[in-house]
């Protein structure tokens, strides 16, 4: 069974709208991270945004939060006010553990574009 | 600039070629990581290491090694290159706070 799901392989927005991408995780570990990168069309990863499995409010870092809601396994990744240099692709990823022995699995990604 | 730097950026081989992938960083960071992406697939975790001198088997070890002499230099070699191995290589560290992981800006590398 795959241990992180993204379901939508590409999304569509229009600019300043807010836009909910999908990630669904399994795990029987008690502790876990969940995060969200974003990878432009330059490739490189930029990282997003952190969830602990412990944390007991949802992350937010700017225009970016994490809507987790536990007994449900999901982490979905909220951008709001979408901008046209959101337009990449995102991966949501999960780390079962605490520590770097234990590495992260990323999901497949959803192509994410915004139009003017 | 601190950070992650992979070397080099693009390379074309020959089936059968062998070469190692380079990555460098100067963050004092224990844990490296190396992955690769394929489109569809996301990154996959090839080999990582907890600190100089280890090394472990990620989800997709075959076909690479990999050496972590010094802590600073985490290398990933093909001994005998596949076309199979075509795929973007990513290189990552992690160090403090512990969700801080730093990538590198990839190695594209084509197999012919």
């Amino acid at each position: 069974a795959q241990k992180i799901t993204q379901t939508q392989p590409g999304m569509f927005v229009q600019e300043k709208e807010a836009v909910t991408l999908d990630c669904t995780y399994d795990t029987s570990d008690p502790s876990y991270g969940l995060f969200w990168y974003k990878q432009p069309s330059s490739g490189e990863m930029i990282f997003l945004i952190y969830q602990g499995s412990y944390d007991q409010q949802n992350a937010t870092e700017g225009r970016y939060s994490l809507n987790f809601q536990k007994a449900r396994k999901s982490a979905n990744l909220v951008i709001s006010a979408s901008q046209l240099g959101d337009s990449a692709m995102y991966f949501c990823a999960m780390r079962e553990g605490n520590s770097g022995y234990s590495t992260l699995t990323f999901g497949k990604g959803t192509m994410l574009l915004v139009s003017p | 600039n601190a950070g992650v730097t992979q070397t080099p950026k693009f390379r074309v081989l020959k089936t059968g070629q062998s070469m190692t992938l380079l990555c460098a960083q100067d963050m004092n960071h224990e844990y490296m990581y190396w992955y690769r992406q394929d489109p569809g697939m996301g990154l996959r975790l090839i080999h990582y290491s907890v600190g100089e001198g280890t090394t472990a088997k990620g989800e997709v070890p075959d076909g690479y090694n990999v050496s972590r002499l010094k802590k600073q230099n985490f290398l990933l070699g093909l001994e005998s290159a596949a076309p199979s191995q075509t795929s973007v290589y990513f290189c990552a560290s992690l160090g403090q706070p512990n969700y801080g992981y730093t990538f590198g800006s990839g190695t594209r590398l084509t197999v012919v």
